[in-house]
């Protein structure tokens, strides 16, 4: 199994670029999130999901948007970066029960000039 | 002030030495995570509990529901445990994770 992956690994955007970051996970699991990790702050959730066609907003979902089509993948959107959504990125899955680990994607650095 | 914070937020150390990170939370919990990050590199779970202590090699984490506190001890540290450790929990009745800012420990051989 891969786990969780992330695509892609790195990416340069100039402001004002769109792009789409792509987590897919091979584990059947239900919940899905995607975090964002600046130096100082720890990570933040900025979108998460607990099924397919379902999304729900995190602490920081301003500028981002997200999609579930299928259950194995969460996209991130990015309509319109900005310098400030410079970051490393993030993707986690977990099942569904009360309370479990989450497993985590190798992430994607971002930088938005 | 953060729901969970951690001390210290950079630990530098000795090959050998017995090393306690902490983390304390001001929120109603279902379980307590301790996260390892390596420099470049992604998250790993070490520990999940909601109780009492777990031990995994030379790692041990521990808990105290009443006084919302947890500890992560590494005996004989090695320079291989230089990483983040990032303390998170899980919010009663959610299904989120709140992160604490992590500790940077460095291990000198």
């Amino acid at each position: 199994n891969a786990g969780v992956t992330q695509t892609p690994k790195f990416r340069v955007l100039k402001t004002g670029q769109s792009m789409t970051l792509l987590c897919a996970q091979d584990m059947n699991h239900e919940y899905m999130y995607w975090y964002r990790q600046d130096p100082g702050m720890g990570l933040r959730l900025i979108h998460y999901s607990v099924g397919e066609g379902t999304t729900a907003k995190g602490e920081v979902p301003d500028g981002y948007n997200v999609s579930r089509l299928k259950k194995q993948n969460f996209l991130l959107g990015l309509e319109s970066a900005a310098p400030s959504q410079t970051s490393v990125y993030f993707c986690a899955s977990r099942n569904s029960g009360r309370i479990d680990t989450q497993y985590f994607g190798p992430g994607t650095r971002l930088t938005v000039l | 002030k953060n729901e969970v914070e951690q001390s210290p937020q950079n630990l530098t150390a000795q090959e050998g030495e017995f090393i306690t990170i902490n983390c304390s939370y001001s929120v109603g919990i279902s379980a307590l995570h301790w996260l390892q990050q390596h420099p470049g590199g992604g998250i790993v779970s070490l520990f999940m509990l909601s109780s009492g202590k777990k031990k995994h090699g030379r790692l041990i984490a521990t808990i105290n529901i009443q006084e919302k506190h947890s500890s992560l001890h590494i005996t004989a540290s090695h320079p291989r445990d230089s990483a983040v450790y990032i303390c998170a929990v899980s919010l009663q009745g959610a299904q989120k994770l709140v992160f604490g800012q992590g500790t940077r420990l460095t291990i000198n051989p």
